[in-house]
C-alpha cells in the first residue's frame, strides 16, 4: 500500500511564526500536492510538484510556499502564519504518467493563535 | 482555471433509497473527473472516476455520468447503506496541467436507518 505521511497530527502556532508542514511518500511518485481542507469550501489546491524542484500554484498559493529537494517529500511553509490559515492540511501524491490516483496523508490540523 | 461546482451540500436519504450527487466544471478540457469519499476523521479515498472518452461507468453499487456537452458529470449511489454516510467530493483535471486535480466543496451524505 502506498503511504502518505504528514509528521504532525496536530500543530499549535502563534501569529507571526514561519510553519513548516512535512509529507513523504514511499511509492516513488511523481506527483505531489497540498490542499487545505475548510467546512463548505471542500478541499482547495495550494500548491502541487511534478518533479523534483518543480512546482505550480494551485489556486490558493498566498502566503504559503512549498519545496521539494527529494522526490519522496514535499513540504508546505507558512512564511508568516496568521490567523486565517487556521485549517486542516493534506499533502496527497499520484504516481505522474497518466495516473492520477491520490493518495492522501492523514493531514495536519494547524491552529495558528 | 478550473472552477467546479457540487450540489447538494448536504443530503439524507432513507437506507435502501438512492443518493444523487451532481457537479459542474468550467473547463471544457477537463478529461478526468474522479469522486473521493471521506468518512469522518479519515482521509479522502478514491471511489470511482471517469474519463471524457466514456459516458458512464459502474461499480456494483455506484456509477458516475458524464456529459460532455453541458460540463456536467453525476455520482449515483444505488441501495445505500449506513456505510455510505461520509462527505464526497467530485474532482476535475484540466488537460493544460494533467496533474492538477480540482475538488468541489463537498456533499455530506447521510443515511436514516
Amino acid at each position: 500500500d502506498v503511504k502518505v505521511t504528514q509528521s504532525s497530527r496536530y500543530l499549535v502556532k502563534r501569529t507571526g511564526e514561519k510553519v513548516f508542514l512535512e509529507c513523504v511518500q514511499d511509492m516513488d511518485h511523481e506527483n505531489m500536492f497540498w490542499y487545505r481542507q475548510d467546512p463548505g469550501l471542500g478541499l482547495r489546491l495550494i500548491y502541487f510538484s511534478y518533479d523534483v524542484k518543480m512546482k505550480e500554484k494551485g489556486d490558493i498559493p498566498e502566503g504559503y510556499s512549498v519545496s521539494r529537494e527529494k522526490k519522496e517529500r514535499f513540504s508546505l511553509i507558512l512564511e508568516s502564519a496568521s490567523t486565517n490559515q487556521t485549517s486542516m492540511y493534506l499533502c496527497a501524491s499520484s504516481p505522474g504518467g497518466g495516473l492520477e490516483k491520490l493518495f492522501f496523508g492523514s493531514g495536519t490540523q494547524l491552529s495558528v493563535l | 482555471g478550473e472552477n467546479v461546482e457540487q450540489h447538494p451540500s448536504t443530503l439524507s436519504v432513507q437506507e435502501g433509497d438512492s443518493a444523487v450527487i451532481k457537479c459542474t466544471y468550467s473547463d471544457s478540457a477537463s478529461n478526468y473527473f474522479p469522486w473521493y469519499k471521506q468518512e469522518l476523521g479519515k482521509r479522502p479515498q478514491l471511489i470511482i472516476d471517469i474519463r471524457s472518452n466514456v459516458g458512464e461507468k459502474k461499480d456494483q453499487r455506484i456509477a458516475v455520468t458524464l456529459n460532455k456537452t453541458a460540463k456536467h458529470f453525476s455520482l449515483h449511489i444505488t441501495e445505500t447503506q449506513p456505510e455510505d454516510s461520509a462527505v464526497y467530493f467530485c474532482a476535475a483535471s484540466p488537460v493544460s496541467s494533467a496533474s492538477k486535480i480540482i475538488f468541489g466543496s463537498g456533499t455530506r451524505l447521510s443515511i436514516r436507518p
